[in-house]
């Protein structure tokens, strides 16, 4: 059984860095082919790609946010983690964590979402 | 990067009726689009890939069609709980892999 789960703060002030953890189950990340990405959704909005790690270590970003992220993994703990620079109340939404694969390319397992608040 | 634009941003809907919603790219995806729909509060749940197989455990009310650049998610008759929001994503060229802005349906 596939699941994942984010975890990470709640709220986080302005110019703050954002750190969110992805910890999943039911497959492994050293398997060929295997991803997992992140992907945003503002409140009332649609929902918005992040970035993707793949089992080599390849890594993409969304070129809007791409001087702002990083993603990274540890394969023996099971968890992706993704770090967002220089928040702004903009950045407020519900982050995900879902699994992919780079010849299926859909996200086939999501995690539940982790709401973060951008507020001073 | 691939713009996908989804319509109508809104379909009022009667239980039992049909319910067409379009997706549209703006260069050809192949058949590398897939569908989701959205609950208040939930997560998205995948529905269709490849345009037009269900994922796993999706009823067969649900029906993707389309290439290239312009497809179709037909729900053939309305149940309470398909009530939502649904998005459709490309996977033919990425990054990025791009979401439309959804489309809502909505009891009438």
């Amino acid at each position: 059984q596939v699941t994942l789960r984010e975890s990470g703060p709640a709220l986080v002030k302005p110019t703050q860095t954002l750190t969110l953890t992805c910890t999943f189950s039911g497959f492994s990340l050293s398997t060929s082919g295997m991803c997992v990405s992140w992907i945003r959704q503002p409140p009332g909005k649609a929902l918005e790609w992040l970035a993707l790690i793949d089992w080599d270590d390849d890594k993409y970003y969304s070129t809007s946010l791409k001087t702002r992220l990083t993603i990274s993994k540890d394969t023996s703990k099971n968890q992706v983690v993704l770090t967002m620079t220089n928040m702004d109340p903009v950045d407020t939404a519900t982050y995900y964590c879902a699994r992919t694969t780079v010849v299926t390319a859909y996200f086939d397992y999501w995690g539940q979402g982790t709401l973060v608040t951008v507020s001073s | 990067e691939i713009v996908m634009t989804q319509s109508p941003a809104t379909l009022s809907v009667s239980p039992g009726e049909r319910a067409t919603l379009s997706c549209r790219a703006s260069q050809s995806v192949s058949s590398n689009l897939a569908w989701y729909q959205q609950k208040p509060g939930q997560a998205p749940r995948l529905l269709i890939y490849g345009a037009s197989t269900r994922a796993t455990g999706i009823p067969a009310r649900f029906s993707g069609s389309g290439s290239g650049t312009e497809f179709t998610l037909t729900i053939s008759s309305l149940q309470s709980e398909d009530f939502a929001v649904y998005y459709c994503q490309q996977y033919n060229n990425w990054p990025p892999r791009t979401f439309g802005q959804g489309t809502k349906v909505e009891i009438k």
